[in-house]
């Protein structure tokens, strides 16, 4: 039962250009998301998050949207760089549990 | 990553044999996390233990595995009897607070390989 999904195992972006990760879930009781980077042969590290109680926060490059009537948020990043080619992880936790869930990854590849 | 350390990064075991991994959180973490990453899947979540107790261990086998996080020491993740379907990278993570949050960290993991 997967309740985080990331549907595109893999995306491709050219240098400069947007990169739009995406991510639906299917538990409504969710209320804090985030999204970690992960690259090979290392643990993953913290990006960015947001709280259900907002459909968007913004650091830097990389901006977050959240949409709770879909189910479905997104991570943003504005000029995509070489540097940012890594598997991106989304994650959900619910106030209250122990457990973040963690989505399946999407591969993003930035091309110079 | 710095601060959490898991040892060793590489571990290979032949079937039927036992596997540790250790994981030492960041300074000052008393919850630490144990998500195991399959082949071309996700991390999944294993266990949680605050200091000398198990919080939650939903994600954990019923048999052959344990974990364990003594008031001294590192957590320790034991495999007894490993089959070639443990074989993945196993993260383990800490942090101040109950769940995973912008105050988490992951070590670099550890690699187990069954053979």
């Amino acid at each position: 039962d997967q309740q985080v999904k990331q549907n595109s195992p893999s995306l491709s972006v050219q240098e400069g250009r947007i990169s739009i990760l995406n991510c639906d879930y299917t538990n409504s009781m969710f209320d804090y998301f985030l999204w970690y980077k992960k690259y090979p042969a290392e643990g993953p590290t913290f990006l960015i998050s947001i709280s259900s109680i907002k459909d968007k926060n913004e650091d830097g490059r990389f901006t977050v949207f959240l949409n709770k009537s879909a189910k479905h948020l997104s991570l943003h990043i504005v000029p995509s760089q070489p540097g940012d080619s890594a598997v991106y992880f989304c994650a959900a936790w619910e106030t209250g549990g122990f457990k973040t869930i963690f989505g399946a990854g999407t591969r993003l590849f930035v091309k110079a | 990553n710095a601060g959490v350390m898991q040892n060793p990064r590489h571990l290979v075991r032949r079937r039927g044999q036992e596997a540790r991994l250790r994981c030492s959180p960041m300074k000052g973490h008393s919850h630490v996390y144990w998500y195991r990453q399959l082949p071309e899947e996700g991390l999944k979540f294993m266990v949680y233990l605050q200091k000398e107790n198990i919080i939650d261990e939903s994600g954990m086998p019923k048999e052959r595995f344990s974990a364990e996080f003594p008031k001294e020491g590192p957590s320790i993740l034991r495999i007894q009897q490993v089959v070639r379907g443990d074989s993945a990278a196993y993260f383990c993570a800490s942090s101040q607070a109950t769940e995973l949050n912008t105050e988490a960290f992951f070590g670099q993991g550890t690699r187990l390989t069954v053979v």
